[in-house]
């Protein structure tokens, strides 16, 4: 797919190490957030997400982290594999209007490349 | 669940011709997104609906841009006529509104080439 953007920051790691991967949001208002990871050709496929009354949340293999005060979350790969190599994006949810959905703001998203 | 069902893959088109994009929504799902991604812009939102009505559409660039949802299970993303800088994958996506979780689940994307 069309990820990688003029200044897509790159996180390059060895596999079975572990990964962390930053976002900064933007609306202090925001209270659902959710990671992404976009392989090349492919859709965004959804990995983890967090409400805003967490500050942990713990999947197979990943971690999420959220602080509020910073308007910082992060996404934690343990064990990385050779998979795991693709464009991690973080998105953010928009204003909510009685019984519709709201948009999700995206990052401009992390390139995760796994070295054997 | 087939997820997020999206037609034609790729699609090269001459400018001036007119382009639709279709997608199928997962079964269930209230809301359907319909999003660009170029290498400059990254992932963009064009229009958003939700029980089939449209609710933000501020980010179609123009009037050359339409999209409909005429029932929960299909919508169109339509181009008339098409330029070159239209070129980008096209993503489609739908989610079930309930409390404040939104996830999205994207389609497999349609790659438009616009010579």
């Amino acid at each position: 797919g069309e990820n990688v953007g003029l200044h897509l920051p790159t996180l390059s790691v060895q596999e079975g190490d572990n990964s962390i991967i930053n976002c900064a949001y933007s609306n202090s208002a925001s209270d659902y957030f959710i990671w992404y990871k976009q392989e090349s050709g492919k859709g965004p496929q959804f990995i983890i997400d967090i409400r805003s009354n967490m500050d942990k949340r713990q999947g197979q293999r990943v971690t999420v982290l959220l602080n509020k005060t910073v308007k910082h979350l992060s996404l934690q790969i343990a064990a990385t594999q050779p998979g795991d190599s693709a464009v991690y994006f973080c998105a953010e949810n928009g204003p909510r209007y009685t019984g519709t959905a709201s948009k999700l703001t995206f990052g401009t998203g992390t390139r995760l490349q796994v070295t054997l | 669940d087939a997820g997020v069902i999206q037609s034609p893959r790729h699609e090269v088109t001459e400018m001036g011709q007119e382009v639709t994009l279709r997608c199928k929504p997962i079964s269930g799902h209230n809301s359907l997104f319909w999003y660009r991604q170029t290498m400059m812009r990254g992932l963009e939102l064009l229009i958003y609906f939700n029980n089939n009505v449209p609710i933000d559409d501020s980010g179609m660039p123009e009037d050359r841009f339409s999209a409909k949802m005429p029932n929960a299970s299909f919508s169109t993303l339509k181009i008339q006529p098409s330029e070159p800088r239209d070129s980008a994958v096209y993503f489609c996506a739908s989610s079930l509104a309930r409390g404040n979780r939104d996830t999205q689940y994207f389609g497999p994307g349609t790659r438009l080439t616009v010579l």
